[in-house]
């Protein structure tokens, strides 16, 4: 079983929607969980960390994080062509590394 | 500011050239981070330095060598290495290793192994 599991997509969305990503994780020690947006060759850029189990919003994104199903998801509400990207969803465990997914391929069609 | 740099941009090498990857960042943090990342590959971690000291090295082959001079500063040394080696290298940093702080990726150095 893969530490951080993503389904890799292509998630296509139209302009306006909301884009929900999913992701679990295997490690029941796991403390911190972050989004991370990267459009082609570029690197990754933070929009989302969360800690604690309920919502988090930020602008047009909300992170959702259940410890107990050991499951974290990101909507992003009113969906642009410029969100199109790979989302790659990352879990910390308690030692010095932070684990990432194989990241979520988003297209937004206008 | 969540600035880190990374030079050069895009570096093209031999197998048989030396070249080292630089990272900065003047935030504070005590951790960085170098990460290789193949296309449509999620970044893999190489290697991690906490208060200035190497803490992980994953299982790295010897032709990559890190460097860390000071708390701001972080370097990679290539020597060697093979086409396969070809990827976007990335470096991160965060405020404290131990904690539960977020990383801030650079913009990454695009390497070529010809």
């Amino acid at each position: 079983q893969k530490e951080v599991e993503q389904n890799s997509g292509p998630l296509s969305v139209p302009e306006g929607a909301i884009a929900s990503l999913n992701c679990t994780y295997s490690d029941r020690g796991s403390q911190s969980f972050f989004w991370y947006r990267q459009y082609s060759g570029k690197s990754p850029e933070l929009i989302m960390s969360i800690y604690s189990n309920g919502d988090k919003e930020d602008g047009r994104f909300t992170a959702q994080l259940n410890k107990a199903s050991q499951y974290v998801s990101l909507l992003i509400r009113d969906s642009q062509p410029s969100d199109s990207a790979t989302y790659l969803c990352a879990v910390k465990t308690g030692g010095f590394k932070t684990i990432f997914g194989a990241g979520t391929r988003l297209f937004v069609k206008a | 500011d969540t600035e880190v740099t990374q030079t050069p941009k895009h570096l093209v090498m031999g197998m048989t050239n030396k070249k080292s990857l630089k990272c900065e960042q003047h935030m504070g943090h005590r951790a960085m981070y170098w990460y290789k990342q193949k296309a449509k590959k999620p970044p893999e971690l190489m290697f991690v330095y906490s208060y200035e000291k190497l803490s992980i090295n994953e299982s790295v082959p010897s032709r990559f060598s890190p460097e860390c001079p000071n708390s701001s500063l972080l370097n990679l040394h290539l020597h060697a290495l093979q086409p396969e080696d070809s990827a976007l290298y990335l470096c991160a940093s965060s405020q404290d290793p131990r904690r539960h702080y977020e990383q801030y990726f650079g913009p990454g150095t695009r390497l070529t192994v010809t």
